[in-house]
């Protein structure tokens, strides 16, 4: 079974300070995400990385940045939280190729900024 | 970009029977069709997918049915048992391996 951790699980975080979302995966996937989930948004893409040294903006990059150091993992770093990025925040690994589409899910960030 | 419209927010069926959950996207070049199910304050998890080559697949109660000339596909759960209940989201995807979500549909199975 393929594994994505995350971490940390829930953080409260400060308007202006720097957030750090990490996440690791064991499956040596190319391929992986990060997304948050908002009520009555769904799933919105912020970052991808097609591999180590790779990143890639998504439909919702403003205030966000990202770093693909290793094929492992892949970090969101928010520099200057707001309150508008409190939300819950998923990491996803993917093998991309024949298999593009089916994504392994971390159990998810839950980011407070007060 | 590819648009994926999930036309249920919430559904709701009572045990035993049918439950269909309706998706459409808007990009011709999607070849890819995933859907996830996420259970209540949990993530999601990979249930069943389809690809552009067939109009059908099953796996169990779960069957995925895709329309490419109306760009729709759909899910149907079959003799739905309340461990079903849980947020159901489409998906679709192509070659450059961006995978775009629908907001979700809230089933919930009344015993």
């Amino acid at each position: 079974e393929a594994a994505v951790t995350q971490s940390p699980r829930n953080k409260v975080a400060v308007t202006g300070g720097k957030v750090t979302l990490s996440c690791n995966q064991t499956n040596n996937h190319n391929n992986m995400y990060w997304y948050r989930q908002d009520t009555g948004h769904g799933l919105r893409l912020i970052h991808y990385s097609y591999g180590a040294g790779s990143t890639e903006k998504g439909d919702i990059p403003d205030g966000y940045k990202a770093s693909r150091p290793s094929q492992e993992n892949f970090s969101l770093i928010l520099e200057l939280a707001t309150p508008s990025q409190t939300s819950v925040y998923f990491c996803a690994s993917g093998a991309g190729g024949s298999n593009t589409g089916q994504l392994y899910f971390g159990e998810g960030s839950k980011l407070t900024v007060l | 970009g590819e648009k994926v419209e999930q036309h249920e927010s919430t559904l709701s069926v009572r045990e035993g029977d049918s439950a269909v959950i309706n998706c459409t996207y808007t990009d011709t070049a999607s070849s890819y069709f995933p859907w996830y199910k996420q259970e209540a304050g949990k993530s999601l998890h990979f249930v069943i997918d389809i690809r552009s080559n067939v109009d059908r697949k099953q796996s169990q109660r779960l069957i995925v049915l895709l329309d490419k000339k109306a760009k729709r596909f759909s899910l149907h759960i079959t003799a739905t048992q309340p461990e079903d209940s849980a947020i159901y989201f489409c998906a679709a995807s192509h070659s450059n391996n961006r995978i775009f979500f629908g907001d979700g549909t809230q089933l919930v199975v009344k015993p």
